[in-house]
């Protein structure tokens, strides 16, 4: 079974440009999450999907980011513009069940997004 | 508010030695608690979780963490360090339908 896959692993743009990153989780996990890991700091929580709607969006920093599940199948992150404060690691995870606490959820290798 | 302290940045070991990471959890409830260990170029790889009962988890790759509501700690522990368990380490606490997480602990091993 393929676990959860992130692409690109890397990505550099220059503060002002637009960057997409993509996540497909496990097949038949309805739950996907985004986070964040700002170098030194833990990772937080972005959002969850459950299938195609968003759950919760508490953690997106800004309304510079846009994320979609389309069809409830693999998310797109998008940042644009990009400022420096975006660079970070960004994971993403899924999970089969409730998206509750006890779920467990499968991390991808996550996104390292530099701005310049 | 939930938070998780990790108040190990780096750990360096000797091969064969006995580790133990250290972990601080602040959560009002029951708190649903993991680690995840972290390869390079790898997934946040689930190592062991604790929901309830045995306070003592054993979880893959011969680990194990005890918690200990009194201390609100999960520590993690391995008797005997292998050179391939070099990662960062993670400590999480699940609340609503999200992980908090620790900012995490580096491990050197060597030789």
């Amino acid at each position: 079974e393929a676990g959860v896959t992130q692409f690109p692993s890397h990505s550099v743009i220059e503060k002002g440009q637009t960057v997409t990153l993509r996540c497909d989780p496990i097949s038949g996990h309805d739950n996907l999450y985004w986070y964040r890991r700002v170098m030194g700091k833990e990772i937080k929580f972005l959002l969850h999907f459950v299938k195609e709607s968003k759950q919760d969006e508490s953690g997106m920093p800004n309304n510079r980011f846009l994320a979609e599940r389309t069809g409830g199948t693999y998310s797109t992150l998008k940042v644009q513009p990009a400022e420096l404060e975006d660079s970070g690691v960004y994971f993403c995870a899924s999970s089969q069940a409730w998206g509750s606490a006890t779920d467990t959820q499968y991390f991808g290798p996550g996104t390292r997004l530099t701005v310049l | 508010a939930q938070s998780v302290t990790q108040p190990d940045i780096h750990i360096t070991v000797s091969e064969g030695a006995s580790l133990e990471l250290r972990c601080n959890y602040s959560y009002g409830a029951t708190p649903y608690l993991f680690w995840y260990v972290q390869s390079p170029g790898q997934g946040l790889q689930l190592l062991l979780k604790y929901f309830s009962g045995d306070t003592l988890v054993q979880g893959i790759k011969g680990f194990e963490a005890e918690f200990k509501r009194s201390q609100s700690s999960f520590n993690l522990r391995k008797p005997s360090v292998h050179w391939s368990d070099a990662a960062e380490y993670f400590c999480a606490v699940g609340a609503g339908n999200q992980f908090y997480f620790g900012t995490g602990t580096s491990l050197t091993v060597i030789p």
